[in-house]
């Protein structure tokens, strides 16, 4: 069965430089959530978007911003990268029920993000 | 927005039964309870989802008495693959899907 997408799997930059992360959802799902893990750390949740709006916001900087465009696909930016923002991003999927969240989360292998 | 509270790690020997107990005492009439298993470097993996009572499926079993203000998941005759982080979460209508302090099992041979 086809699973949620990210890419890429590992990413290297540096200080003060942007970053672009990808997900492709499960077909048909329309939720969206990103989630930070820094490590020995619990997943911290960003943001997320229910049928290409979003739908909440969690500890996201500033400096980050993330879209669901038309195809269901999300794209989580970051700029003036900092080392702090090394850390393991997850993407989630789900079918959301008129936006409702509790249906079950299928997560992503991640993107390892390090900042140098 | 339920809290979450579970124990930060437990240790068990192979082919026991795990227990792990979730508090949610703020949980909503319209909330779910979902737990989650987590190996390192890999996203979160759905275990089971109840709402009330007992739910079982292939994995686990989840006991939810009838105040809902806890939660159990009973892993059957663990083995060292088992070794993971456990996440219960609690959401359910428009709230966002946030994840607690987990509850790292370590099995041991």
């Amino acid at each position: 069965a086809a699973g949620v997408i990210q890419s890429p799997r590992h990413l290297i930059k540096e200080k003060r430089e942007t970053a672009t992360l990808k997900c492709y959802p499960i077909p048909r799902h329309d939720t969206v959530y990103w989630y930070q893990q820094g490590p020995g750390q619990d997943p911290q949740f960003l943001i997320s978007f229910y049928e290409k709006m979003q739908s909440d916001k969690g500890s996201i900087p500033d400096r980050f911003s993330a879209q669901q465009f038309s195809d269901y696909h999300s794209e989580l930016n970051m700029s003036s990268l900092e080392l702090g923002d090394s850390a393991l991003y997850f993407c989630a999927s789900s079918l959301g029920v008129g936006g409702r969240h509790h249906e079950k989360l299928f997560f992503g292998s991640g993107t390892q993000l390090s900042v140098l | 927005l339920a809290k979450t509270t579970q124990p930060i790690s437990m240790d068990s020997y192979e082919g026991q039964e795990v227990n792990i107990t979730c508090s949610h005492n703020n949980i909503a009439t319209n909330d779910y309870i979902t737990w989650y298993q987590q190996f390192p470097s890999q996203g979160p993996r759905f275990i089971i989802q109840g709402y009330k009572t007992k739910v079982t499926n292939e994995v686990a079993s989840l006991f939810i008495p009838a105040d809902r203000k806890s939660s159990t998941l009973s892993l059957p005759r663990v083995s060292l693959s088992d070794t993971a982080v456990y996440y219960c979460l609690v959401a359910g209508g428009y709230q966002k899907v946030t994840f607690g302090t987990g509850t790292k099992l370590q099995v041991i041979p």
